[in-house]
């Protein structure tokens, strides 16, 4: 267990549709960030949030968004779902020395 | 840009034997470098990871990894793997700090057979 706790496990959902998914790091870590895992893509990295504020921006598309609160949990919102959304969804916390550790992951089916 | 490939899509090995998984990155800065392990329907669980130092590396459940600045490599290895080995590995790399973004390569599946 690492600690990053994701939920929820799994999503399904229908095309055109808008999902969120919620992560909360581990205890005083103050980064979060968020990855894609898909079978053509494979691991990618989305965004980046540090006590609150954007601090790096991947391959995130124009439909999703994320935040990161005052309680340091973050949301990633996904709209106008297609097809190809449907992938592996991780989020991850950094330690003390900015090693990453990931949580479950939410699973998103768009059908 | 930095990227990380992994040269073995597939892994084949028998339980008990040793087995290396490669990993090459490209970089232009300085680099900090991880190995996860993926098992079946689970998230990614860190390894190892390389941030300064020795280039010799020791991680969980037996492997290790080394770091090759030269050759910029940082292979995995375990001398002996159990059948609970079986799991996708991720090399990733983070450029600049590292606590950056990590980049991973495409994954190296071990099936550990009998």
């Amino acid at each position: 267990d690492s600690g990053v706790t994701q939920t929820p496990k799994h999503l399904i959902t229908a095309t055109g549709q808008r999902v969120t998914l919620r992560c909360s790091p581990r205890s005083g870590d103050l980064s979060v960030y968020w990855y894609q895992q898909s079978l053509d893509q494979g691991l990618q990295f989305l965004i980046q949030y540090y006590n609150g504020e954007e601090r790096a921006k991947g391959n995130i598309l124009e439909r999703f968004s994320a935040q990161q609160f005052p309680d340091l949990h973050s949301e990633l919102n996904l709209s106008s779902l297609e097809l190809g959304d449907s992938a592996l969804y991780f989020c991850a916390s950094s330690g003390p020395r900015g090693e990453q550790y990931f949580g479950p992951g939410t699973r998103l089916t768009v059908t | 840009a930095q990227s990380v490939t992994q040269l073995d899509s597939q892994v084949p090995v028998f339980e008990e034997a040793p087995v290396e998984l490669r990993c090459n990155y490209s970089s232009s800065v300085s680099v900090y470098l991880f190995w996860y392990v993926q098992y079946p329907n689970q998230g990614l669980q860190l390894l190892l990871k390389y941030l300064s130092g020795s280039t010799l590396v020791k991680g969980i459940n037996g492997f290790e990894a080394e770091f090759n600045k030269s050759q910029t490599s940082f292979h995995l290895r375990k001398p002996s793997v159990h059948i609970s080995d079986t799991a996708e590995y991720f090399c990733a790399v983070a450029q600049g700090a590292a606590g950056n973004k990590l980049t991973f390569g495409g994954g190296t599946r071990v099936l550990v057979k009998p």
